[in-house]
């Protein structure tokens, strides 16, 4: 079974500075894609940033990025010039591509980018 | 496009009752999935749903249901409530291809006292 793992439940920035959040996963599968989504307080979840397993090019868009590390079933996201806009609870997640699929998520990071 | 709807947004309820939960996906998106979220435990799948049939499922107890209708909007029902089912219902729709990205509701917040 997929399991997705964040260790940071809290974490703070300073507005305009860098911030890495962590995630690792486990899986015996190949093929996926990893997620990260972010949830602003009281609004609707959207997707930040998208990486498929296969590409060994990091995903970037605009000031967020991602360090794959397929060996080491990591996947961080890095938040390039924190905005207040950026404070949310950020979640990874994990989707296998073979046969039926299903999301698995993490349990979030909270982030607060502080004025 | 109408984004993910979800009907109610909040919801009180007690011990013993049952209650519905309603989610309208986007326009075109059969797929149409399920989740738990309480604090602490994240985001726990439930279930989702294809062209009206269950196609996954999470691990949840049998009074944990749902169904998908021909147009795409799907429910998800709860009997015999227990406190622990006190949370946020969030619904999630996708194009069928399973390529990824899924769009999310605003959620109902259901409440048992």
């Amino acid at each position: 079974a997929q399991t997705v793992t964040q260790s940071q439940p809290e974490m703070s920035v300073q507005e305009a500075e860098t911030v890495t959040l962590s995630c690792t996963y486990d899986t015996s599968e190949n093929n996926y894609y990893l997620f990260w989504y972010k949830q602003p307080p009281s609004r609707q979840m959207i997707l930040v940033i998208r990486q498929e397993a296969y590409k060994q090019q990091n995903a970037t868009e605009n000031r967020f990025s991602v360090n794959f590390q397929k060996a080491a079933k990591s996947f961080s996201l890095k938040i390039s010039d924190s905005q207040l806009g950026d404070t949310a609870m950020y979640f990874c997640a994990f989707m296998k591509i073979s046969g039926t699929y299903k999301y698995i998520f993490g349990t979030g990071t909270r982030l607060k980018v502080l004025a | 496009k109408a984004g993910v709807t979800q009907t109610p947004r909040y919801l009180i309820k007690t011990r013993g009752q049952q209650v519905t939960l309603s989610c309208s996906p986007i326009s075109g998106h059969r797929s149409v999935s399920w989740y738990q979220q309480t604090p602490g435990q994240g985001l726990q799948f439930l279930f989702e749903y294809f062209s009206e049939t269950q196609r996954n499922k999470g691990n949840f107890p049998g009074r944990f249901s749902g169904r998908q209708f021909s147009n795409s909007r799907s429910e998800m029902n709860v009997s015999t409530l227990e406190l622990g089912d006190s949370a946020l219902y969030l619904c999630a729709s996708s194009l069928s291809d399973g390529g990824g990205e899924q769009y999310f509701g605003p959620g109902t917040r259901l409440t048992v006292t």
